[in-house]
């Protein structure tokens, strides 16, 4: 299957301070990526969706001030939480699709564990 | 919006015996249903996926089935390994993908 990765794998930041995180398509160019938080225990949430070169769509609820979405290349999406807090605390995972159609498959990347002092 | 819903919760069972989970979907539309496994701190892994033309599919010890009229599809895994234990989590998907709350399966040896 395809390869996704993310960058870092954990990161403890203190309150206020903003954090960024790279998602990475490693063997295709994804069209569309994809951010999910995920609480302890609890299923995945899409926070928003990315397509190369535009702006991206952002889920109800979710600040798009607060998180900054940037889709620059085929390959490449980053998601940085502004002036974090502890209730940013979460495991943020990203998934990347080959086409921009519906029902494409996602692979997901390893996650990335936050933690705001 | 689509709507998915995962049963049991909480799944538990011998090695060597059969596990199944079940999900249920709201929107018809839906054609696509991915299933996840996510061992503890890792992203989740696809490990098998149904679109609605198909009503069943197998790959080794694992199936999924899909009933569209019903609008539920299933997972089983056959002669279940410890290695099998983790949270697994159904999707379904239309313009984007929704989730199920996860099932978290114990295999024990």
């Amino acid at each position: 299957g395809a390869v996704v990765s993310q960058h870092p794998s954990r990161v403890i930041c203190k309150s206020g301070t903003s954090v960024k995180i790279e998602c990475r398509s490693l063997d295709f160019q994804a069209t569309t990526m994809f951010w999910y938080r995920q609480f302890p225990k609890q299923s995945l949430m899409l926070m928003a969706t990315s397509n190369e070169g535009s702006k991206a769509t952002y889920e109800q609820g979710v600040e798009k001030d607060k998180f900054l979405i940037n889709h620059a290349s085929l390959t490449l999406s980053t998601l940085t939480v502004t002036s974090a807090h502890p209730e940013d605390s979460s495991f943020y995972i990203c998934s990347a699709q080959w086409g921009g159609s519906p029902g494409e498959t996602q692979y997901f990347g390893p996650g990335t564990r936050l933690l705001v002092l | 919006g689509e709507n998915v819903e995962q049963h049991p919760s909480t799944l538990s069972v011998q090695e060597g015996d059969s596990a199944v989970i079940k999900c249920t979907y709201s929107d018809s539309a839906s054609n696509y249903f991915p299933w996840y496994k996510q061992e503890l701190g890792k992203g989740p892994q696809l490990i098998i996926d149904i679109r609605s033309n198909v009503g069943e599919k197998k790959d080794q010890r694992i199936a999924v089935t899909l009933n569209k009229t019903a609008k539920h599809f299933s997972l089983h895994i056959t002669e279940t390994q410890p290695e099998d234990s983790a949270v697994y989590f159904c999707a379904a998907s239309i313009n984007d993908m929704r989730f199920g709350a996860g099932t978290r399966l114990t295999v024990k040896p």
